[in-house]
Parts: structure tokens; sequence; C-alpha cells
């Protein structure tokens, strides 16, 4: 039983480059998010998806995009990356919808230069 | 606004002492609250949660504490050890507004040997 899982682990991008970070949870949870958290700093939600099929923004959604695929997978996408967008990013999953604990994947630290 | 914060940054405790970390929070229709521990390089993992039906839960060797009457969260570590230090931080969800978790900025344990 792995949890949430995150893919890469560790990513550097060139100002204006593509990529996607990858989510899977076999939990069978219906609500995942996205969060990044900078030094210091907690936790900021960017994205939520409350069920498969739907997807709602979070605190800072400019500058991704998400894709609910199945129950299972959740991606985060960065179309045309940016320094501020330098941070460590996380996905998470919960069973019941934001009233109850969420579980996290270990981080992808993405570093823009 | 929403918002959920820390009095204290960083807490230095003598192994063997309690500690406790606060938060405040703003919002008063949040409803459920939950206390995340993360350590260094890894994502936050679930310590224990109570709902503002409550003003107490208990957990091992953890308290919490609600008074929805100040807004203040409480985290009681009882007899503090080496492998307690991380960053703590504390999450509220808003009922009936969505599916997310607002996290604090985060409480630094120290535990001295």
């Amino acid at each position: 039983n792995a949890g949430v899982t995150q893919t890469p682990k560790f990513q550097v991008l060139k100002t204006g480059q593509s990529m996607t970070l990858q989510c899977a949870q076999d939990m069978n949870h219906n609500s995942m998010y996205w969060y990044r958290q900078d030094p210091g700093m907690g936790l900021r939600l960017i994205y939520y998806s409350a069920s498969e099929g739907t997807t709602d923004k979070g605190e800072v959604p400019n500058g991704y995009n998400v894709s609910r695929l199945n129950k299972r997978e959740f991606s985060l996408r960065l179309e045309s990356a940016a320094p501020s967008q330098t941070s460590v990013y996380f996905c998470a999953s919960s069973d019941r919808q934001g009233n109850t604990e969420a579980f996290f994947g270990q981080g992808t630290r993405l570093t823009v230069v | 606004g929403e918002s959920v914060g820390l009095h204290l940054p960083t807490l230095s405790v003598q192994e063997g002492d309690n500690s406790i970390i606060n938060c405040a929070y703003s919002n008063s229709a949040s409803d459920y609250f939950i206390w995340y521990k993360q350590e260094s390089g890894k994502g936050p993992q679930f310590i224990i949660d109570i709902r503002s039906n409550m003003d107490k839960r208990q957990g091992q060797r953890v308290t919490v504490l609600l008074n929805k009457t100040v807004k203040h969260l409480s985290l009681q570590i009882a007899a503090t050890q080496p492998g307690d230090s991380a960053v703590y931080f504390c999450a509220e969800n808003i009922a009936g507004s969505s599916y997310k978790l607002i996290f604090g900025s985060g409480t630094r344990l120290l535990v001295r040997p």
C-alpha cells in the first residue's frame, strides 16, 4: 500500500518550459489536492478535485492547470514555468469532502531557472 | 479574510518536557481542525484532529485544545522526544464552503537532548 505517490521527486526547468507533475493514490479516495510550499511557509492550495470529473481553483491557481484523469490520478501542469514557481509541490488525497485528514505524498522539489 | 496563523515560529524544549504549540484562526465558520507534523524532506503527516463541537481531544502523547471563543487551537505534546523535532502546522476546514484545508505558516519544534 503506497499511499500517495508523486513523480518526479526533483526537477529543474528553464523559464518558459512546460512540465506535468504526476500524482496517484491507491486508497480509493474521492478528493485530491495540489499544494505548494515555499521556504519557511505553510502549504497553499493550488487546485483541488472533490471527486472524479471535477476540479476547482484553490488559493494560488494562476500559472497552473490540472487534470483528474481518473479516481486514482491527479496531475498538475505548468504550461510556461516561471522562477516564481520554484517551490516544493505536494499532492494529497482524502476520503471525504475536506472534513477529514488528508494524506500527503513526499513532494516534488521544482526549481525554475 | 480566511487565515490560520501561529504565534511562535520556533519552539525549543528540553527532552522530556511538555511542548505547547499554538495556532490562531480567524474564520468562525471553520468546523474542523487538524495538526500535521512535517519532518525535513517529507510530506506532512496527520497527528490529530478535532471538530468544532469539541473542546479537547487526546491521542497518544498529544492533546489538542480548541477555544472557539478566542479562535485558538493548541497542540500539547507530553514528554517531548528527539523524534518530535519537526515543523508543526495547524489547518482548518471551513464548513460548507469547499473541500479545501487552509494551512498556517508552521512552528518549528526543536528538542534539546
